[in-house]
């Protein structure tokens, strides 16, 4: 079984610019979850998607963004690129029971790491 | 608030040592608890989890970890480390009430021939 995708793995932009990150979930994994992962902060939570719907958010600015399509993948879009953005964003699927709190194992994918200039 | 500490940001130990890795969470109700290992320019990958079955868990590589509600704590240990396990290693948990989960500070563990 195929594991959980990312693209794309690295990314240059410079502030002002908007990217958007693209996650590819294992197949029948229906929840998925976005990290921002720096040296700072270490992993932030920053969103949950089940089924087109996001259930949870973090603590991030209204420039981060995301959203799930029908087929589970997601993206997750960063208007106004700012320095401090420059992160491993990593992505996380599970099955997803659809109850909270979820026991699924999450299973990340190797990340994409954004720098920003 | 909710919180999850990883004591000791950086561990070091020789090679054949115990492997001892500290973590506590702040929550008045058990939560879910994972360990997560971290290897370099990778995505990170689960040891092991506590969902409310047996304290002792059992995980991949040789680890386990123990549930101790009075304390709070979720230590992840390995009775002898091998120069593979060095990595970066991540509590999370899930609490209540949230599809979300909360990741520790990490430590990184290093292993001496």
């Amino acid at each position: 079984k195929a594991g959980v995708t990312q693209t794309p793995r690295y990314l240059i932009k410079t502030r002002g610019q908007q990217v958007t990150l693209s996650c590819s979930p294992i197949s029948g994994h229906r929840s998925v979850s976005w990290y921002q992962q720096t040296p700072g902060q270490g992993l932030q939570f920053l969103f949950e998607y089940f089924s087109e719907t996001q259930r949870n958010k973090g603590n991030f600015p209204g420039r981060f963004s995301g959203r799930q399509f029908s087929n589970s993948r997601s993206e997750m879009n960063v208007s106004t690129l700012e320095l401090g953005d420059s992160a491993l964003y990593l992505c996380a699927s599970s099955f997803g029971s659809g109850l909270a709190p979820s026991t699924d194992t999450q299973y990340f994918g190797p990340g994409t790491r954004l720098t920003v200039l | 608030a909710q919180s999850v500490t990883q004591l000791g940001s950086h561990v070091s130990v020789s090679e054949g040592a115990l492997v001892l890795l500290r973590c506590n969470y702040s929550s008045s109700v058990p939560p879910y608890l994972f360990w997560y290992v971290q290897y370099p320019n990778q995505g990170l990958q689960l040891l092991l989890k506590y969902t409310s079955a047996a304290t002792l868990v059992k995980g991949i590589n040789g680890f386990e970890a123990e549930f101790k509600k009075s304390e709070t704590s979720f230590h992840l240990t390995k009775p002898s480390a091998h120069m593979s396990d060095a990595a970066e290693y991540f509590c999370a948990v899930t609490f209540t009430g949230g599809f979300k989960t909360i990741f520790g500070a990490g430590t990184r563990l290093f292993v001496k021939a």
